[in-house]
Order: structure tokens, then C-alpha cells, then sequence
């Protein structure tokens, strides 16, 4: 069965560093991996993808995420925070093989920027 | 394009008392699905759909009804709510096959049973 365990509910960064989100995934088949972030009060955005292609993913403002199959994760990260990243972030994986639709998501991680 | 659109944005409802939320999308997605959100727990799938006249149950269906009679519009149904279904609402809706994989998301519905 699928499944997908972000290892921080909460991380706080100052403004200018660097940014680090934990996932681990567990999948009997090789998975599709998702970042969406949320802003406050607002609906969820799609930051990233991971679909087999590319293990280095690149995604909006400056996230990138790495698809490591021997670790079972897919970290999200950016080299620098700035005070729009503060948000709840999830990390997805499909439930299926393909692009069925079927999401399962993680229990969020807020990201605090002090500035 | 609106995209994917949301009402109520927000409801109080009394233990019993029943109510539709509505979902509409304008991008002719086959696929629409329902979630709710809670502190700590993410996004859980209620019920999806994947074209008309056809849904299925998530992982949380008890207590809510859908249909889907046209592509445009998914509405869910709680039947007879409880403060159990407190929660904030979210409808997406994504194309299936091909390889954007990226679903849309509606602003939500924050639903309050008392």
C-alpha cells in the first residue's frame, strides 16, 4: 500500500536560509511524488512533480526536490527562504500507477520565516 | 478560465440539518474529487469521480453523498451532518492519462457543524 510520512509538522527558518522539508514514501510500485503548498486561507498549488523522469525535480520559486528510491524520500528544498514561502506544505504520492488521479497526502509541515 | 469554483465559502450548519456544497470546473477535466482537511491529518479523499455518471468512495465517504451528471459540476452532499464533519472542503479536478499529473484546486468550503 501506499503511503507518505512528512517527519516534521513544523520547521522555522530565518528569511535568507536555506529551507529543508522532509518526506519519506512507502509504494509497491515505482510512485509519482507531488509537493503542494498552501498559503493561508487558500487553496493548495502544485510546487513540483516527480513521474519517473528527472530525480532532481525543479518546481516554482526556487523549490527543488530529490527523488532518492534507496532512501524512500523526496525532500523539499530551497537555498534561500524568503517571508511568501511561510505556508503548509504537502508532500503526495499517488495511489496508483499512472496518472489515475488518486492522491494521497501527507500530514503537513508549516513553514515559519522570521524575518 | 475561472478554473475550479467553490460555495458556500463558508457554513454553519446544526447537528442534522443537510446541505450540498457545490463544485464546478470549466478546464472539461474528466476527473473530480472531494476532500476534507483537518489539523494534523492532511487532505483525505471523500469521494471522486472520474466522468460523468460515474464516482466511487475514498477513504472517508460515510456521511456524504455525491453525483456527477455532468463534467462540469460535482456536488457533495452531507446528508445529516454531525460536528464530527467540521472541517474545510476542498474539490479538485485534474485530466487523467496524459503527463501533467496536476491537480487543480477549488479555495474551499470551511464548514462548521454545531
Amino acid at each position: 500500500a501506499q503511503s507518505v510520512t512528512q517527519l516534521d509538522s513544523h520547521v522555522s527558518v530565518s528569511e535568507g536560509t536555506p529551507v529543508l522539508l522532509r518526506c519519506n514514501y512507502s509504494s509497491s510500485y515505482s510512485p509519482s511524488l507531488f509537493w503542494y503548498v498552501q498559503h493561508p486561507n487558500k487553496g493548495l498549488q502544485l510546487l513540483l512533480k516527480y513521474t519517473s523522469a528527472a530525480t532532481l525535480v525543479k518546481g516554482i520559486n526556487g523549490f527543488e526536490a530529490e527523488f532518492k528510491k534507496s532512501e524512500t524520500s523526496f525532500h523539499l528544498t530551497k537555498p534561500s527562504a524568503h517571508m511568501s514561502d511561510a505556508a503548509e506544505y504537502f508532500c503526495v504520492v499517488s495511489r496508483a500507477p499512472g496518472n489515475t488521479g488518486k492522491l494521497i497526502f501527507g500530514q503537513g509541515t508549516t513553514l515559519q520565516v522570521k524575518p | 478560465n475561472a478554473g475550479v469554483t467553490q460555495t458556500p465559502k463558508f457554513q454553519v450548519l446544526k447537528t442534522g440539518q443537510s446541505m450540498t456544497l457545490q463544485c464546478a470546473q470549466d478546464m472539461n477535466h474528466e476527473y473530480m474529487s472531494w476532500y476534507r482537511q483537518d489539523p494534523g491529518m492532511g487532505l483525505r479523499l471523500i469521494h471522486y469521480s472520474v466522468g460523468a455518471g460515474i464516482t466511487d468512495q475514498g477513504e472517508v465517504p460515510n456521511g456524504y453523498n455525491v453525483s456527477r451528471s455532468t463534467t462540469e459540476d460535482f456536488p457533495l452532499r452531507l446528508l445529516s451532518a454531525a460536528p464530527s464533519q467540521t472541517s474545510v472542503y476542498f474539490c479538485a479536478s485534474t485530466r487523467l492519462g496524459g503527463s501533467s499529473y496536476e491537480q487543480y484546486f477549488g479555495p474551499g468550503t470551511r464548514l462548521t457543524v454545531t
